[in-house]
């Protein structure tokens, strides 16, 4: 079975810094591994994915996530934070063993301070 | 908005009334899934419809109610809820493939 854990609830981080929020996965065959965002009052966004190919995937905002295939993450970062970017993050993950469904981790809240 | 439209946006109803939540997509996908989001709890996957036929349904309580009458729409139809079951409820949906899931905004429920 697949699984995805999200070990920080949350996530503060000052205007300007790199942030990282973490995710980590479980999965018998390969993952395909996504990440959402969530603002208030609304449903999930896409931000990147990795299917295969480079490990250091580029997505929207200025958000990338890097593959690390040996310690089984998919780490979310941005070189330099914006208070814009305070919202719930999701990480996802499918296994390619098990079926068509994705499983979402419990999600971390980041916290952009002015 | 993301092509994915749910309706309403807001609902409050009491213990012993029926409503239905609808989602729509009009992105060629052929597969839908309802979410339930509560406070502090991961998403709960509750059913998924892939071309219309029902493949999952993750030990959900009769009380909530599915139907897809086509590939772009898809319902849930609620009767005697409890107050637990306030929540986000979220539609999402999804092609064939890898190409992750595109949601909806949401439906809040508040059940009195």
């Amino acid at each position: 079975a697949q699984s995805v854990a999200q070990p920080e609830d949350q996530v503060n981080v000052a205007e300007g810094n790199p942030l990282t929020v973490k995710c980590t996965y479980s999965v018998s065959g390969n993952p395909y591994l996504f990440w959402y965002v969530q603002y208030p009052n609304r449903g999930l966004q896409f931000l990147l994915k990795y299917i295969t190919g480079d490990n250091l995937v580029k997505g929207s905002y200025g958000f990338e996530a890097e593959f690390n295939k040996s310690q089984t993450s998919f780490h979310l970062k941005k070189p330099s934070a914006l208070v814009s970017d305070s919202a719930l993050y999701f990480c996802a993950v499918r296994d390619t063993n098990y079926g068509q469904n994705f499983v979402f981790g419990p999600g971390t809240r980041l916290s952009v301070l002015p | 908005e993301t092509g994915v439209t749910q309706t309403p946006r807001h609902l409050v109803m009491g213990m012993t009334n029926k409503k239905s939540l609808k989602c729509e997509q009009h992105l060629g996908h052929n597969a839908m899934y309802w979410y339930k989001q509560s406070a502090k709890k991961p998403l709960e996957l509750m059913f998924v419809y892939s071309l219309e036929e029902r493949v999952e349904n993750n030990s959900v309580p009769s009380r909530f109610s599915p139907e897809c009458p086509n590939s772009s729409h898809l319902f849930l139809h609620l009767h005697t809820l409890q107050p637990e079951d306030s929540a986000l409820y979220l539609c999402a949906s999804s092609p064939t493939g890898n190409y992750g899931y595109t949601f909806g905004s949401g439906t809040r429920l508040t059940v009195v």
